[in-house]
């Protein structure tokens, strides 16, 4: 089947930057588009979500942008700090369906 | 709330063996999930649940079983436990979408269950 893949297996970003994590997917009919972060040890935390009929969320800190014309989605993560160092993953799922597909990962490092 | 709360956290296995891996949560939701984590493979769903009493298979359900009884437990059995299986489990719940539009994009995650079969 399709699948939401990620461009960069690792990210290492100074403390105080800013954070991009990328996403491309596949899946023509996917609807919505979330991402989740993964601490080391936990289980995954729900961060943000968008819609397939937006281009741009907001969230604390942190923006999704989506491109249906490339298939891509980001994550933007603001004045990045050391809790921010977690994998995060992007997830699809398609209008009605309770089955979300996840991508693989990115690995986000905060330099102090 | 304890939230999504799993056992055992780890469990070794032999071929062949059975076990059930627990699941609950205490925060109403009529939406749970079983998902297992493999190295560079993400997280790839198992079973789902939309309500005690109604389960539906994911990507990847053959060797388990599921069953839900009540809302707030949703155990998830290893029949013949084969190398294959060796892998990190959640298990997530939600709102479903009779209780909110869309509220199952938001998955609460228990903390994992690590197993190794031998």
């Amino acid at each position: 089947g399709e699948s939401v893949g990620l461009h960069l297996p690792t990210l290492s970003v100074q403390e105080g930057d800013n954070s991009i994590i990328n996403c491309a997917y596949s899946n023509s009919a996917s609807d919505y588009f979330i991402w989740y972060k993964q601490e080391s040890g936990k289980g995954p935390q729900f961060i943000i979500d968008i819609r397939s009929n937006m281009d741009k969320r907001q969230g604390q800190r942190v923006t999704v942008l989506l491109n249906k014309t490339v298939k891509h989605l980001s994550l933007q993560i603001a004045a990045t700090q050391p809790g921010d160092s977690a994998v995060y993953f992007c997830a699809e799922t398609e209008a009605g369906s309770y089955q979300l597909t996840f991508g693989k990962g990115t690995k986000l490092s905060v330099i102090p | 709330n304890a939230g999504v709360t799993q056992t055992p956290k780890f469990q070794v296995l032999k071929t062949g063996q059975s076990m059930t891996l627990q699941c609950a949560q205490d925060m109403n939701h009529e939406y749970m999930s079983w998902y297992r984590q493999d190295p560079g493979m993400g997280l790839r769903l198992i079973h789902y649940s939309v309500g005690a009493g109604i389960t539906d298979q994911g990507e990847v359900p053959n060797g388990y079983n599921v069953s839900r009884s009540t809302t707030e437990d949703f155990p998830l059995r290893l029949l013949s436990a084969a190398p294959s299986q060796t892998s990190v489990y959640f298990c997530a719940s939600s709102y479903s979408g009779s209780q909110g539009f869309r509220s199952y994009n938001e998955q609460f995650f228990g903390p994992g269950t690590r197993l190794t079969v031998l």
